[in-house]
């Protein structure tokens, strides 16, 4: 397997624009999780799914943040409008089962908003 | 709230010395534990994960951690530090319900030859 698949790698947006990051897991994982990654911050959880439903979304920042998984093998993270503090790596990953399960991380999307 | 505690940004150590890394974690009830490893410009990698099954867990690259209760802790440890260990180590909980995971703040590990 390829393992967890992002992109871009990098995106440079001004801001104000829609940024859209996008993620395959792996074939057969049953749950997706994002995460964003800051030196300030560290690294924190978005929102994760379980059999494509998002379970818990309670680490998106705003309303300007928006996830999405149509199918298995798909989801994306949204941002709209983008602003620089939104500024970070974000994180794909997948797992057999859940938070208890391994996780196995995608490269990241090193996102700058200027 | 349920935390993770990692003391130490940066940890350095000489090649072939003790590698330690500490985490703390707080919860009411033992959580699942995990120890990631995250080499530069990479996505984290699963290092051991604690499931209750023993207090002593070995993982990957000859690393490995103890669970200790009554302290509340799950520190990292490898008897002879290489080069390659160099990294950024995180350590993470589910807490109690294990409908959350909470992730420290990180350390980063220096070899010096």
């Amino acid at each position: 397997d390829a393992g967890v698949i992002q992109s871009p790698r990098h995106e440079v947006t001004e801001m104000g624009q829609e940024v859209t990051l996008r993620c395959k897991p792996i074939s057969g994982h049953n749950s997706l999780f994002w995460y964003r990654q800051t030196m300030m911050r560290g690294l924190e959880l978005l929102i994760y799914f379980n059999n494509n439903v998002p379970i818990d979304d309670s680490g998106m920042p705003e309303d300007r943040f928006s996830a999405k998984m149509p199918n298995a093998s798909f989801s994306t993270l949204k941002i709209q409008p983008s602003e620089p503090r939104d500024s970070a790596v974000y994180f794909c990953a997948s797992s057999l089962v859940g938070l208890v399960d391994e996780q196995y991380f995608g490269p990241g999307t090193r996102l700058t908003v200027t | 709230a349920q935390s993770v505690t990692q003391l130490g940004s940066h940890v350095s150590v000489s090649e072939g010395a003790l590698v330690l890394l500490r985490c703390n974690y707080s919860s009411s009830v033992p959580p699942y534990l995990f120890w990631y490893v995250q080499y530069p410009n990479q996505g984290l990698q699963l290092l051991l994960k604690y499931t209750s099954a023993a207090t002593l867990v070995k993982g990957i690259n000859g690393f490995e951690a103890e669970f200790k209760k009554s302290e509340t802790s799950f520190h990292l440890t490898k008897p002879s530090a290489h080069m390659s260990d160099a990294a950024e180590y995180f350590c993470a909980s589910t807490g109690s319900s294990a409908s959350k995971i909470i992730f420290g703040s990180g350390t980063r590990l220096s070899i010096r030859p």
